[in-house]
């Protein structure tokens, strides 16, 4: 989607292994999601961010960390990656975060192995 | 914890025939119901979105109803097209994020 972008698109590791998920947006909105997508679940909110160095939990946080040291980027960090956490991970913004005007990200497929 | 529901998980239908996508949800004070439509393998896009003051939008051939006494919202596709296959998802915006139904998934058959 234009404004936003995710990284990479694709990703096979091993378990133990760190992961990060990148998300860019050039829209120089104030928030950013990070969601996960498994079948039968919808989308579940990780972390997200409403400001540089301000994040929070989502409902389902645990085993993930996130950072924001720039408005334009949001990581999404997996200390040491599980076969829970294979999933399609996808990264939103929003300028008002009042629930609309949600921009989503292309999603990262990310297999744990 | 808010619950966003939506039955059935998946709908094939011929041609021409109008859609009726169910949602419901747990949380009467919600900010706003929104629906998207996912494609295999992309992202969401959004297609209406409804305000807690507001009982529907329509846009085109589509139209959602919000009632929030009863919990539930529905999108009406009208004279479904091939092209309107693909996953719809209902989310319920809060002051800071979405909760998003599993979605219903449907398939216009030609």
């Amino acid at each position: 989607d234009a404004g936003i972008t995710q990284s990479p698109r694709h990703k096979v590791t091993e378990t133990g292994t760190p992961v990060t998920l990148r998300c860019h947006q050039t829209e120089n909105h104030r928030y950013m999601y990070w969601y996960r997508q498994d079948p039968g679940h919808g989308l579940r909110l990780i972390h997200y961010s409403y400001g540089v160095k301000d994040t929070d939990k989502g409902e389902v946080s645990d085993g993930y960390s996130v950072s924001r040291s720039k408005t334009e980027d949001f990581l999404l960090t997996l200390e040491s990656a599980t076969s829970s956490q294979t999933s399609v991970y996808f990264c939103a913004i929003s300028e008002s975060g009042q629930g609309y005007g949600y921009t989503f990200g292309s999603g990262t497929r990310l297999t744990v192995v | 914890k808010q619950e966003v529901t939506q039955i059935p998980a998946a709908l094939s239908v011929p041609e021409g025939e109008n859609l009726v996508l169910n949602c419901s949800f747990t949380d009467s004070a919600i900010y706003n119901l929104q629906w998207f439509r996912q494609d295999p393998g992309k992202g969401l896009t959004s297609l209406l979105l409804i305000q807690s003051s507001q009982r529907e939008q329509t846009s085109g051939r589509l139209n959602a109803s919000l009632d929030k006494s009863s919990g539930r919202s529905t999108l009406y596709i009208a004279a479904s097209q091939p092209g309107d296959s693909a996953t719809y998802l209902c989310a319920q915006g809060d002051d800071y994020k979405l909760s998003f139904g599993a979605g219903t998934t449907v398939t216009v058959r030609a």
